[in-house]
């Protein structure tokens, strides 16, 4: 079975700072995809990023992008210029190229951006 | 779309009484996914259905729990009997696929048991 793993439990930077959380995994397979969610304090689960394994163009969707290191089985995500309404947890997720296992998340990091 | 609609937002009941928990999904959508959030497991996924079948329960915890898609869009989960450690997040996910272009969640449902 797959595995994430987010090993800061707690972020916390200024507002306008660019911050970078972590994540791995482990995996023997070559085609999978990997996602970054932000839970707010609202619970709502929402796909912040998106990556396919098979690309080796990071990701990026506005102020978020990735640093996808496959044979690192890294998946980082820098936020930059952060903002207030971008304190929130903040999971990694992995999906093998199958999904027979769903999706499968790390235990979150929360980060706090202080004003 | 109104996204994936779950309720009640918010349930607290008494040990060893039945809990259930509903779910529409985005319609269109062919995979539902019932996950679990609690502050000591993360999530974890539950069972998830294809066109309305139930394909991989191995993450139900115990024979308390079950959950049925009677049709597209309506998806139950249920305790019964319930009891404290079952006090968690429940989310309702759906998608087209199984997993590359990951889910959309509900907002989920936040039980108690005392």
């Amino acid at each position: 079975a797959q595995t994430v793993t987010q090993s800061q439990p707690e972020m916390s930077v200024q507002e306008a700072e660019t911050v970078t959380l972590s994540c791995t995994y482990d995996t023997s397979e070559n085609n999978y995809y990997l996602f970054w969610y932000k839970q707010p304090p609202s619970r709502q689960m929402i796909l912040v990023i998106r990556q396919e394994a098979y690309k080796q163009q990071n990701a990026t969707e506005n102020r978020f992008s990735v640093n996808f290191q496959k044979a690192a089985k890294s998946f980082s995500l820098k936020i930059s210029d952060s903002q207030l309404g971008d304190t929130a947890m903040y999971f990694c997720a992995f999906s093998s190229g199958g999904g027979a296992d769903g999706l499968t998340f790390g235990k979150g990091t929360h980060l706090i951006i202080q004003p | 779309d109104a996204g994936v609609i779950q309720s009640p937002r918010h349930e607290v009941t008494e040990m060893g009484q039945e809990v259930t928990l509903r779910c529409k999904p985005i319609s269109g959508h062919d995979y539902l996914f019932w996950y679990r959030q609690t502050m000591m497991r993360g999530l974890e996924l539950l069972i998830y259905f294809n066109n309305n079948v139930p394909i991989d329960d191995s993450g139900m915890p115990e024979d308390r729990f079950s959950a049925k898609m009677p049709n597209a869009s309506f998806s139950t989960l249920k305790i019964q009997p319930s009891e404290p450690r079952d006090s968690a997040v429940y989310f309702c996910a759906s998608s087209w696929d199984l997993g590359a272009y990951g889910y959309t969640f509900g907002s989920g449902t936040r039980l108690t048991v005392v």
